[in-house]
């Protein structure tokens, strides 16, 4: 089984400031990891994913996550907020040749002027 | 434009009575899904479709039904809705990339209110 830990329901920063949201995972097989992106009344959107090879996975808008195998960790970061940032965030996790995605709770990020 | 469409986009209904929500996807995808969102419980899984007439149960399928007839085409079906179906709801398609992962793809949702 796996599962998926948002730490944080609401994360507040200030514009310009680091972004830092947080997500562990539980599997029993090499996972692979997605942070996707909800804004307001709309859909998701993939951010970035790790499946295999650099743990360091650049995404979309300036996002970016680390895999940490020894932390079970696969923390979502980008250096400066921007109001357009404002939204709520997903991880999930699925594994090799799985088509299933198990979701996190998420985090709504809030930007402050 | 490669998109997931669903309709209606949003719903107000009775109890009891029965209800579609259609999803398409124009991107030849195989696999789709159904999930529905609630605060606190991020995105659950009602069902899956691999491919044409093959479905199955996802974390949340009761009170829910689906069919695949046609590759684009995924409709949810509820026959006899209750209030603790009242959600936004995703439909979603996706494809096998080369690493075996599956990217997918998400609808602007359907948001049922069931009084």
């Amino acid at each position: 089984a796996q599962s998926v830990t948002q730490l944080g329901s609401h994360v507040s920063v200030s514009e310009g400031a680091l972004v830092l949201l947080r997500c562990n995972y539980s599997s029993s097989v090499p996972p692979y990891l997605f942070w996707y992106v909800q804004y307001p009344n709309q859909g998701l959107q993939l951010l970035l994913k790790y499946t295999t090879g650099a743990t360091l996975v650049k995404g979309i808008n300036g996002f970016e996550a680390e895999f940490k195998k020894s932390e079970t960790s696969f923390h979502l970061t980008k250096p400066s907020a921007h109001m357009s940032d404002a939204a709520e965030y997903f991880c999930a996790v699925s594994s090799f040749g799985n088509e299933k995605l198990t979701f996190g709770t998420g985090t709504r990020l809030t930007i402050i002027p | 434009e490669a998109q997931v469409t669903q309709n209606p986009r949003y719903l107000i209904t009775v109890t009891g009575k029965k209800l579609t929500v259609t999803c398409s996807q124009n991107m030849n995808h195989e696999y789709m899904s159904w999930y529905r969102q609630d605060p606190g419980l991020g995105l659950r899984q009602i069902y899956y479709s691999m491919n044409v007439e093959v479905t199955d149960k996802g974390d949340v399928p009761e009170g829910y039904k689906v069919s695949r007839k046609e590759k684009r085409n995924f409709p949810l079906i509820l026959e006899s809705p209750s209030p603790n179906q009242t959600s936004l709801y995703f439909c979603a398609s996706s494809f096998r990339d080369p690493t075996l992962s599956y990217e997918q793809y998400f609808g602007p949702g359907t948001r049922l209110t069931v009084t």
